[in-house]
């Protein structure tokens, strides 16, 4: 497996501002993935984070709400942007390892509430 | 019909009791199957991976695929309250790592 760690773990933040979480991990992966864990709901991807180009979103999300960033193949950052209640929700990092088949692994995950 | 169902509890068992958590799905192209485990403010943690059907066995946890009913199963032996946490089943077809998340289950044990 990796050590997968984000910042911030927790964070209470205002209404209509931003926050960005950064997911730094151990060793050099080629996947990297962003998902959204609201509560008692499943996990949803958001995107996938390609590095040196644009991350691939799914269905529902979009750039300007989730700017995403992968500059090198061990780091990448998630913005929440203009964020309202609905936005509060644990966001996790994710990366799959090419000595590890199709698994994925998490980080601890950033725990967000917008008031 | 979403993707993925699975009963979100709570499941409350004593402990030293065998424990099973169920999911079923509805495309039949899913090939792999996860079980993660997840304590109280804590990241998924992988428990068990299958490809296809099959049993799978890793101590005290035991992974089960059945594809012909699209019935996955973690059966966790000898239980002990270190294993209540919420327990997310997993799904995916092959060549992708978009993987579909049951809701989970919480799973309590009591000493």
């Amino acid at each position: 497996s990796a050590v997968i760690s984000q910042k911030p773990s927790r964070d209470i933040c205002q209404r209509g501002t931003s926050l960005t979480i950064q997911c730094q991990v151990d060793s050099q992966v080629t996947m990297m993935f962003w998902y959204r864990q609201q509560p008692g709901q499943s996990l949803t991807l958001i995107a996938t984070a390609n590095q040196g180009s644009e991350a691939t979103y799914e269905s529902g999300f979009v750039i300007d709400k989730f700017p995403i960033s992968r500059p090198n193949l061990t780091f990448s950052t998630l913005t929440v942007s203009n964020m309202s209640p609905e936005d509060s929700s644990i966001y996790l990092c994710s990366v799959a390892l090419a000595s590890s088949g199709n698994t994925i692994y998490f980080g601890e995950g950033s725990w967000l509430t917008v008031v | 019909q979403k993707e993925v169902e699975q009963d979100p509890g709570p499941l409350s068992v004593p402990e030293g009791a065998i424990v099973s958590l169920n999911c079923t799905y509805s495309n039949s192209a899913f090939q792999y199957f996860m079980w993660y485990r997840q304590y109280s403010r804590k990241g998924p943690e992988l428990l068990m991976y299958t490809y296809s059907s099959g049993n799978k066995e890793d101590g005290r946890f035991t992974a089960q695929v059945d594809k012909s009913s699209k019935y996955i199963s973690l059966f966790i032996r000898d239980s002990q309250p270190s294993d209540s946490a919420t327990y997310l089943c997993a799904t995916t077809t092959s060549g992708t790592y978009k993987y579909i998340f049951g809701t989970g289950t919480r799973l309590k044990v009591l000493a």
